[in-house]
């Protein structure tokens, strides 16, 4: 199977810093590696997601970065405003749309 | 479209209850999957299918069972609760697309077994 590893756990920025999320996976067959935020009581939603053939895409104020030879994945939030504010998942999707997820990062954006 | 829907919301069990949680996707996805979200450790796939008929293991299953008899349905079955399956429960679907696409989840349903 796959292992995602995700850091940091917490990550506190002020307002218009930019913030940085990093995952780890483990099988070199997975292909697609979303992104999701998740509010406080709230389900997952796609913020943004990167193929395998892809090393970066932009969106808006946030970017992601594949390196697959590393097998690592970065989430880049520039210009953080406090409604940024929430827990992110990173996630490696593995044969059949299984996906796995990282232990979540929460990110905290000081006004 | 409503997307994926879950019920119930919430639901307190005693130890050795059985109950199952409903899924459903109108989306007509071919993929439906059931995580559970601890604190601190993200989520955790239980169960999944790949369509009708079709079900496997995920990470975590011991406990919990499913089946699949429709396109719309992904009931996870809960056989004899135990303290441990305390948890915030998604179910999420995905359509078949070379290279991914994602997967949408549920609201959620918050088990506490007592």
């Amino acid at each position: 199977g796959e292992n995602v590893e995700q850091h940091p756990s917490t990550l506190s920025v002020q307002e218009g810093d930019s913030a940085v999320i990093k995952c780890t996976y483990s099988d070199s067959a997975s292909n697609y590696f979303p992104w999701y935020k998740q509010e406080l009581g709230k389900r997952p939603q796609l913020i943004i997601d990167i193929r395998s053939n892809v090393g970066e895409k932009k969106d808006q104020r946030i970017a992601v970065t594949l390196n697959k030879t590393a097998k690592h994945f970065s989430l880049h939030i520039t210009e953080t405003q406090p409604e940024d504010s929430a827990v992110y998942f990173c996630a490696a999707r593995y044969n059949f749309n299984k996906f796995y997820f990282g232990s979540g990062t929460k990110l905290n954006v000081k006004p | 479209n409503a997307g994926v829907t879950q019920t119930p919301k919430f639901q307190v069990l005693k130890t050795g209850q059985s109950m199952t949680l409903q899924c459903a996707q109108d989306m007509n996805h071919e993929y439906m999957s059931w995580y559970r979200q601890d604190p601190g450790m993200g989520l955790r796939l239980i169960h999944y299918s790949v369509g009708a008929g079709i079900t496997d293991q995920g990470e975590v299953p011991n406990g919990y069972n499913v089946s699949r008899s429709t396109t719309e349905d992904f009931p996870l079955r809960l056989l004899s609760a135990a303290p441990s399956q305390t948890s915030v429960y998604f179910c999420a679907s995905s359509y078949s697309k070379a290279g991914g696409a994602e997967a949408f989840f549920g609201q959620g349903t918050r088990l506490t077994v007592v």
